[in-house]
């Protein structure tokens, strides 16, 4: 299994402003994803982020506004830049250990709570 | 295209009660998860199913590939069990999981 830490938990920002969020697992993984769930909703995919190469983007997410950085095996960072009230939801880190299909288990990290003024 | 559905979005019931939640979705798929995400917003994974049926603890998920169905199951339900239970499936050919809406689980005491 994999355990993940997302920072921050939670943050109150204003708006036009930017936030990093930093995602870390306890151990190598081949695969990350970035989703965000907003109020009442289920989760969408952001992104997948793999080491080594640039972040693949789900329709409507564009990498100007969610820039995503993938240095290594362990580590990724989402950035939601310029921010509006529309921004405010969840955001979830998760990983899958192995590549290819089918992923045998899909990790997720304990969320980020962002509110934007 | 390729769809998820859970039923019901919300239920109810007292300690005890056997419980059970849907899922279903329209066209073949690699692997299907349930998930658990209690009030913080954490989520946890219960199952990842290919086929058949898996236990652990007092949760049972099974799959139908022919019906394009699965269920999870809770048997002697706890307030502790409260949160909500999402599914997520792998469409054949894409890898990336695509999301239920969620049902919402109360157990009364």
């Amino acid at each position: 299994s994999a355990v993940i830490s997302q920072k921050p938990s939670r943050d109150i920002c204003q708006r036009g402003t930017s936030l990093t969020i930093q995602c870390q697992v306890d151990s190598q993984v081949t695969m990350m994803f970035w989703y965000r769930q907003q109020p009442g909703q289920s989760l969408t995919l952001i992104a997948t982020a793999n080491q080594g190469s640039e972040a693949t983007y789900e329709s409507g997410f564009v990498i100007d506004k969610f820039p995503i950085s993938r240095p290594n095996l362990t580590f990724s960072t989402l950035t939601v830049s310029n921010m509006s009230p529309e921004d405010s939801s969840i955001y979830l880190c998760s990983a899958s250990p192995w590549g290819g299909s089918p992923y045998n288990e899909q990790f997720f990290g304990p969320g980020t709570r962002l509110t934007v003024l | 295209k390729n769809e998820v559905e859970q039923s019901p979005q919300n239920l109810t019931a007292q300690e005890g009660e056997f419980i059970t939640i849907n899922c279903s979705y329209s066209v073949g798929i690699s692997a299907l998860h349930w998930l658990q995400q209690h009030p913080g917003g954490g989520i946890v994974s219960l199952f990842m199913l290919s086929s058949g049926k898996k236990k652990h603890g007092r949760l049972i998920a099974t799959i139908n590939i022919q019906e394009k169905h699965s269920s999870l199951h809770i048997t002697a339900s706890h307030p502790r069990d409260s949160a909500v239970y999402i599914c997520a499936v792998e469409f054949k050919g894409a890898q990336k999981l695509v999301f239920g809406q969620g049902t919402r689980l109360t157990i009364n005491p």
